[in-house]
């Protein structure tokens, strides 16, 4: 299993580009979730989805949009982007049959605006 | 609220022991979860708590849980260099949202020195 993956690693965007963030799992979990790290200042949840077809906001997500059409997809679109929006982006998935709601991140994608 | 507070720096020598602390929020949550994150990658899960347990151990990580005051904490026996890392504590927001959103600490900074 690859586990998460996302792509790309680097990116660096002028202000008002868009770009799509992609993420996908291939341990058939059904929760997943995008998160942004800024420096000292933790983790945020931007979205999150419990399975295809269903997402919700998190705590930050102006500026961001989702999709869910498949179990392993879960890409996060960026449609003007802002210097705020510089930051570490990470995708997560898990799955709520172990009981343990253990989180499983993927390397992350460095997203520089400028 | 969903603050998890944690101090941000620690430096310890290699061989020692290093213990790391963090204050939660939700009293309702079922777990509470250490993470580990190297440089340039996404965290991991190091290890848990359930919530009706006062400590775990798990080889060289004893963890230790004060729900009265809301406290966690992580002890690192026979600090490495490979120990060297952020440490993000987490909590799952089991009141408002379930078990699958969790909320992290800002991270404490572990430096081993040789």
């Amino acid at each position: 299993n690859a586990g998460v993956t996302q792509t790309p690693k680097f990116r660096i965007l002028k202000i008002g580009q868009s770009m799509t963030l992609q993420c996908t799992q291939d341990m058939n979990h059904n929760y997943m979730y995008w998160y942004r790290q800024d420096p000292g200042m933790g983790l945020k949840l931007i979205y999150y989805s419990v399975g295809a077809g269903i997402t919700d906001k998190g705590e930050v997500p102006n500026g961001y949009n989702v999709s869910r059409s498949t179990t392993e997809d879960f890409p996060l679109r960026l449609e003007l982007a802002a210097p705020s929006q510089t930051s570490v982006y990470f995708c997560a998935s898990s799955y709520s049959e172990t009981g343990i709601y253990e989180q499983y991140f993927g390397p992350g994608t460095r997203l520089t605006v400028t | 609220g969903e603050d998890v507070e944690q101090s941000l720096f620690l430096s310890v020598r290699e061989g020692d022991s290093s213990v790391i602390n963090c204050t939660y929020t939700d009293s309702s949550s079922t777990y509470l979860y250490w993470y580990k994150q190297e440089p340039g990658a996404g965290l991991q899960l190091l290890t848990y708590i359930f919530s009706n347990m006062d400590m775990k151990q798990d080889q060289r990580l004893t963890v230790l849980l004060n729900k009265k005051d809301k406290h966690l904490s992580l002890r690192i026996a026979d600090t490495q260099t490979g120990d060297s890392a952020i440490y993000f504590c987490a909590e799952n927001l089991a009141l408002f949202y379930g078990n699958n959103r969790l909320a992290f600490g800002k991270g404490n900074q572990v430096v081993v020195i040789p």
